[in-house]
């Protein structure tokens, strides 16, 4: 493995199932990030966690689990999928340090996921 | 509230330079990314910016004014491979980037 990786790459989904993306870096960075990115918006920010054990909550969170209960994985997971949540998700991970240095965010392939 | 703005849509001819604008509005400032995002796959690095100023970085040059609340992104010698688009994001006092919506760049032969 180098850098980050996802799956799976893409996904169809019924509403009401429950789903969980992957997520895993091998860069030992302390800070990673979960974002979903829509057709003429920015990526939003869904999940953080800026070190193993914790997690904080982003821009859009409602409907949207993680946890980290280590360092090289941070899974995404879906409770009760639905058709609002058909999106491009995408995972990075930064070697944040409190704000010294530049905290450049690195990212996975992406999954693209639809709800039905 | 918090806003980044860039144009939606550029186009530029193979061989000239082109700018790409970024304003922005933040609860406090830790800098301005340049990532660069093919379509269908992921953003790629392409600078960071914290002190006023320009950076120059091989074909790609990005400027910041702190004090205007503005950044650009400069690309010269465009080539085809250059088509993409280029997403422009602040960081916040709470070292959380936030992401305009993007600038998708079409380069004409």
């Amino acid at each position: 493995i180098a850098g980050i990786t996802q799956a799976p790459t893409s996904q169809i989904l019924a509403a009401g199932r429950r789903m969980t993306l992957r997520c895993t870096q091998d860069m030992r960075h302390n800070a990673m990030y979960w974002y979903r990115q829509d057709l003429g918006l920015g990526l939003r920010l869904i999940h953080y966690s800026n070190t193993a054990g914790t997690t904080g909550k982003g821009e859009v969170p409602d409907g949207y689990s993680v946890s980290r209960a280590n360092t090289d994985d941070f899974p995404l997971t879906l409770a009760s999928a639905v058709p609002s949540q058909t999106s491009v998700y995408f995972c990075a991970s930064s070697d944040s340090n409190g704000g010294q240095g530049t905290d450049t965010q690195y990212f996975g392939p992406g999954t693209r996921l639809t709800v039905l | 509230g918090q806003n980044i703005d860039q144009p939606t849509e550029m186009t530029a001819t193979e061989g000239a330079i082109v700018q790409i604008n970024c304003t922005y509005q933040t609860s406090g400032f830790n800098g301005l990314f340049w990532y660069q995002q093919h379509a269908g796959e992921a953003p790629t690095f392409l600078s960071y910016n914290v002190l006023d100023g320009l950076e120059e970085k091989g074909r790609f040059s990005s400027f910041l004014s702190r004090s205007k609340g503005y950044s650009y992104l400069l690309l010269k010698e465009l080539q085809m491979k250059d088509s993409a688009s280029y997403l422009c994001a602040a960081m916040d006092s709470n070292y959380q980037l936030i992401w305009g919506a993007g600038t998708k760049l079409i380069i004409k032969p």
